[in-house]
C-alpha cells in the first residue's frame, strides 16, 4: 500500500458524459501527478500540482482538467468523454517536485467508456 | 524534446534464467532515472531509482541497474528470475517540469 488513495476504482458511463476521478495523496505530500495508461499510448503524464498550484503540464487534453484543494487531496475532471479515453488513471503523489524524488502511486481508476 | 525508449517490448524467460532489460533516454540535463514495477492488477512500485554516485545501483528483488552516461542508459537487470517477477517494467527519466517521462514499458513473463 503506497498511501495513495483514488476513487473510485472502476467507473463505466457514456459518451459524452463527464466524470471525476478523485486522489489523496500520501500524508505530507505536496505534489500530486496524474497519469493515463492505455494500451496504445502507454503511459503518459497529463498534469501535476504542487501544493494547490498547477505545476507542469504534459499530454492533457482541453476536456479534461484538474484541481488540488487546500487539503491537498486532487479531482481530475474528463467531460465530453469518448471511447478513446478508456484508460487506467493513476494519481501519485510526492513530498516536493519530482523528478528528484520517488513518486508513489496509487491504485488507479479504470474507466470505461462504451 | 526528453523521450525514454526501452527495447523490449515483451521478454519470455525460464525460471533462474539471467535478465537484462534495455533503457536508453534522451535529456540534455541533469538526469534522475528510475525504474518502476506494475504486477499484474496493481498499481505501480518503485524498484530502484539513481540519483548520483556508483552508477551500479541496487534495488529491490534482487534488482540491479547500471549507469552509463556516455551511452544515456540505463540498464535493469536479475542475475535469476522467478515466476513471481512476472510483472511489467517501466523506466523513467525525471523530466525537467518536474515529472517522470515513462518508457512504453516491458512485459516481462517468467514461466516456471
Amino acid at each position: 500500500d503506497s498511501g495513495v488513495t483514488q476513487t473510485p476504482k472502476h467507473l463505466i458511463t457514456a459518451t459524452g458524459q463527464r466524470v471525476t476521478l478523485r486522489c489523496s495523496p500520501r500524508s505530507g505530500d505536496l505534489s500530486v501527478y496524474w497519469y493515463q495508461q492505455s494500451l496504445d499510448q502507454g503511459l503518459q503524464f497529463l498534469i501535476q500540482y504542487y501544493n494547490g498550484e498547477e505545476r507542469a503540464k504534459g499530454n492533457i487534453l482541453e476536456r479534461f482538467s484538474a484541481q488540488q484543494f487546500p487539503d491537498l487531496h486532487s479531482e481530475l475532471n474528463l467531460s465530453s468523454l469518448e471511447l478513446g479515453d478508456s484508460a487506467l488513471y493513476f494519481c501519485a503523489s510526492s513530498p516536493g517536485l519530482a523528478g528528484v524524488v520517488e513518486q508513489f502511486f496509487g491504485p488507479g481508476t479504470r474507466l470505461t467508456v462504451l | 524534446a526528453q523521450s525514454v525508449s526501452q527495447h523490449n517490448h515483451h521478454v519470455i524467460l525460464s525460471e533462474a534464467a539471467s535478465l537484462e532489460l534495455g533503457c536508453n533516454y534522451s535529456y540534455g540535463g541533469t538526469v534522475n532515472l528510475f525504474w518502476y514495477v506494475q504486477y499484474p492488477g496493481q498499481h505501480l512500485q518503485l524498484l530502484l531509482k539513481y540519483f548520483s554516485g556508483d552508477p551500479l545501483v541496487k534495488g529491490i528483488k534482487g534488482f540491479e541497474a547500471e549507469f552509463i552516461k556516455s551511452k544515456f542508459s540505463f540498464n535493469l537487470r536479475k542475475p535469476s528470475v522467478q515466476w513471481s517477477d512476472t510483472a511489467e517494467y517501466f523506466c523513467a527519466p525525471g523530466g525537467n517540469q518536474g515529472n517522470l517521462i515513462f518508457g512504453k514499458g516491458t512485459k516481462l513473463s517468467v514461466k516456471p
